[in-house]
């Protein structure tokens, strides 16, 4: 069974930078077939997704974020990172990793585990 | 940019049948996926590829899909089914796209 976890600080100031890592067990995140996601939710709000990266290194961001989020990937830890440039309180958020499951006959892609998502609250 | 659009809100008797519409241009190019999120905790997958169940997702929930619209239906609605439900699909250039969410009261 393949678990994901959130960690990192939980408070963050403005204008500084964001850093989560997520810890996969229970499967390899260098295994084919899968991408590692991060999604966030403001508060009662929706989901919103930030971007993917491949265990080889390749990323794709949300446009609506992409110039102020980076994501890595560490295979010999068996995580990936988050970090996100010049927060503000509207990065007030519940952050989660999900693996991102491609299906490449459909060209189509899903989330099938979850981590069980970190609140990071953005304020001086 | 694309959009997945949902009702705020739908509300159902306990035993009824609760409907969720989700609307999308590319909805007759690439499947729907919906996802449970009950309070506090992370979403769970109930439909794939339009119709799809995952193993454990009990027989009352099931998805339909006729040109923009997608439709997670819950047959027989039960109090455990309270919660948000999102659409979700992938857009032309691979943007994950989640839908903006309806709230289910089962009451």
């Amino acid at each position: 069974q393949v678990q994901l976890q959130e960690s990192g600080p939980g408070l963050v100031k403005p204008s500084q930078t964001l850093s989560l890592t997520c810890t996969v067990s229970g499967g390899s995140i260098s295994s084919g077939g899968y991408y590692w996601s991060w999604i966030r939710q403001h508060p009662g709000k929706g989901l919103e997704w930030i971007g993917y990266i491949y265990y080889s290194g390749s990323t794709y961001y949300n446009p609506s974020l992409k110039s102020r989020v980076t994501i890595s990937v560490d295979t010999s830890k068996n995580q990936f990172s988050l970090k996100l440039s010049s927060v503000t309180a509207a990065d007030t958020a519940v952050y989660y990793c999900a693996r991102d499951h491609a299906v490449p006959s459909l060209g189509e892609f899903y989330f099938d585990y979850w981590g069980q998502g970190t609140l990071v609250t953005v304020s001086s | 940019s694309y959009e997945l659009t949902q009702p705020p809100s739908v509300s159902v008797s306990p035993g009824q049948t609760a409907r969720i519409t989700c609307s999308g241009d590319a909805l007759p190019k690439k499947y729907a996926y919906w996802y449970q999120q009950k309070s506090g905790q992370a979403p769970v997958l109930v439909i794939y590829e339009d119709s799809k169940r995952p193993s454990g997702i009990p027989e009352r929930f099931s998805g339909s899909s006729s040109g923009t619209m997608a439709t997670l239906t819950i047959s027989g609605a039960q109090v455990e089914d309270e919660a948000d439900y999102y659409c979700y699909s992938t857009d032309s250039s691979g943007r994950r796209v989640f839908g903006t969410g309806t709230k289910v009261t089962v009451l």
